[in-house]
């Protein structure tokens, strides 16, 4: 079975400038996490998906941040303009069932802001 | 307060010895806790789930839970190198939001 695909697995880029992530959950996981996870920090939820709807976004900067799960499956995460504070692992992971705790991470996607 | 408090370590134990990982939460409505481990440069995996007071035992894994002091803990016996990690704490109030500890970094020398 496959894991939670995410890419780019890197990414530079100069501040001001706008950045994607995506990512693709585990076939049949409805639900569907972005984190952000700086150096030394466990992770902090950004926004939770049950299918293509967004429960929980309360976190999320949305000033700057914005977030897509279009049909249900995979997602993306944009960042428009990035600043330097900005610069952090984004992790996305997905579950079966919601809030049960047991969540399948992907590889993250690393972010350098310049 | 931080919701969920771990100690960053890093907690070094011999191999073959008992590591001992201890986490306390503020939110006394907090149901469900769990543990991840994080290798250096990798994305967080669940290791154990524990929903009760007492003990849980897995392999060479045991998680501890008292809700009267709000403390859960994680026990790994006959630690190895290759348990060298950074363990998370992570605690539910309910079924929706996942709380995270800072981890605290285990490492097991040979």
């Amino acid at each position: 079975e496959a894991g939670v695909v995410q890419s780019p697995r890197y990414k530079i880029i100069e501040k001001k400038q706008p950045v994607a992530f995506w990512c693709n959950p585990i076939s049949g996981h409805n639900t569907l996490y972005w984190y952000l996870q700086n150096l030394g920090q466990g992770p902090e939820l950004l926004i939770r998906y049950e299918n293509e709807e967004a429960v929980d976004d309360s976190q999320l900067p949305k000033d700057r941040f914005s977030a897509e799960r279009l049909k249900g499956v995979d997602s993306t995460l944009k960042i428009q303009p990035a600043e330097l504070g900005d610069s952090a692992v984004y992790l996305c992971a997905s579950s079966l069932v919601s809030g049960a705790g047991e969540l399948f991470f992907g590889e993250g996607s690393r972010l350098t802001v310049l | 307060q931080k919701e969920v408090e771990q100690n960053s370590g890093p907690l070094s134990v011999p191999e073959g010895a008992i590591a001992s990982l201890n986490c306390t939460y503020s939110d006394r409505g907090s149901q469900s806790f769990f543990w991840y481990r994080q290798y250096s440069g990798k994305s967080p995996e669940l290791i154990m789930s524990i929903y009760s007071n007492g003990d849980k035992e897995d392999g060479r894994f045991t998680a501890q839970l008292n809700k009267a002091s709000q403390y859960v803990s994680l026990l790994i016996r006959d630690s190895q190198p290759s348990d060298s990690a950074t363990y998370l704490c992570a605690v539910s109030r309910n079924t929706d939001k996942l709380i995270f500890g800072t981890g605290t970094r285990l490492q097991v020398f040979p």
